[in-house]
């Protein structure tokens, strides 16, 4: 099966701080999203990238960046937290084609005080 | 870029099937439609997608209208477990080269309650 892992199920981070959310997938996918989930809101996307070191913003990419050094690994960086930006984090991967769905991770759910 | 619109909600008695309907009425010719649902505290799974045919896969049967601007999810015999927030999205056939011009959104669904 194909896996998507996310580094942390919560994490509480203070309020300035860098944080950094880990992704990693194991199929060799191209394709790797950060989405966030807000109640009320669904699911935004924030960034994606579709190869090693590019990226592309999403609908609400203020506040973060990304970073793809390695085709399996997508990292989300908050460069100073605040707490708008408590909520559910969602990574996913897939092929570039659209034949294929996206295959999710199980969230991180963060909350900045 | 198409947006889809869904109920807010829906309930559905156990052992019946479960008919979601999806509105995408600004669908282009090579976008496929995608269903996913989303079990509390989960990620969102992937159950099938379509483009112009009917499909049928081992979770549901996706129906597309012959003009495209809308679909049906089936679970032909919901269970408790199908209880979950179900998403309709378009996505491009090719997305690289559409990515300029195509937000990726999932919108916030059908929540569906599957009732004993």
């Amino acid at each position: 099966d194909v896996k998507v892992t996310q580094s942390s199920r919560y994490l509480v981070k203070r309020t300035g701080e860098k944080v950094f959310l880990e992704c990693v997938q194991d199929m060799d996918h191209e394709n790797m999203f950060w989405y966030r989930q807000d109640p009320g809101l669904g699911l935004r996307l924030i960034y994606f990238s579709y190869d090693v070191k590019m990226k592309e913003k999403g609908d609400i990419p203020e506040g973060y960046s990304v970073s793809r050094e390695k085709k399996e690994r997508f990292s989300l960086i908050l460069e100073s937290a605040s707490t708008n930006q408590t909520s559910m984090y969602l990574c996913a991967s897939s092929w570039r084609s659209s034949s294929y769905g996206y295959t999710f991770g199980s969230g991180t759910r963060l909350t900045v005080v | 870029d198409a947006k889809t619109t869904q109920p807010p909600s829906m309930d559905c008695a156990e052992g019946r099937a479960a008919n979601l309907p999806c509105n995408h009425s600004t669908i282009s010719g090579n976008e496929y439609v995608y269903w996913y649902r989303q079990i509390h505290s989960q990620g969102p799974q992937y159950i099938i997608h379509g483009l112009k045919n009917n499909e049928t896969n081992e979770m549901a049967s996706l129906i597309i209208t012959e003009d495209r601007k809308s679909s049906t999810l089936i679970l032909p015999h919901a269970t408790l477990r199908d209880t979950a927030v179900y998403y309709c999205i378009v996505r491009p056939e090719d997305f690289i080269s559409n990515f300029g011009n195509e937000k990726l959104t999932f919108g916030t669904g059908t929540r569906l309650t599957i009732i004993p």
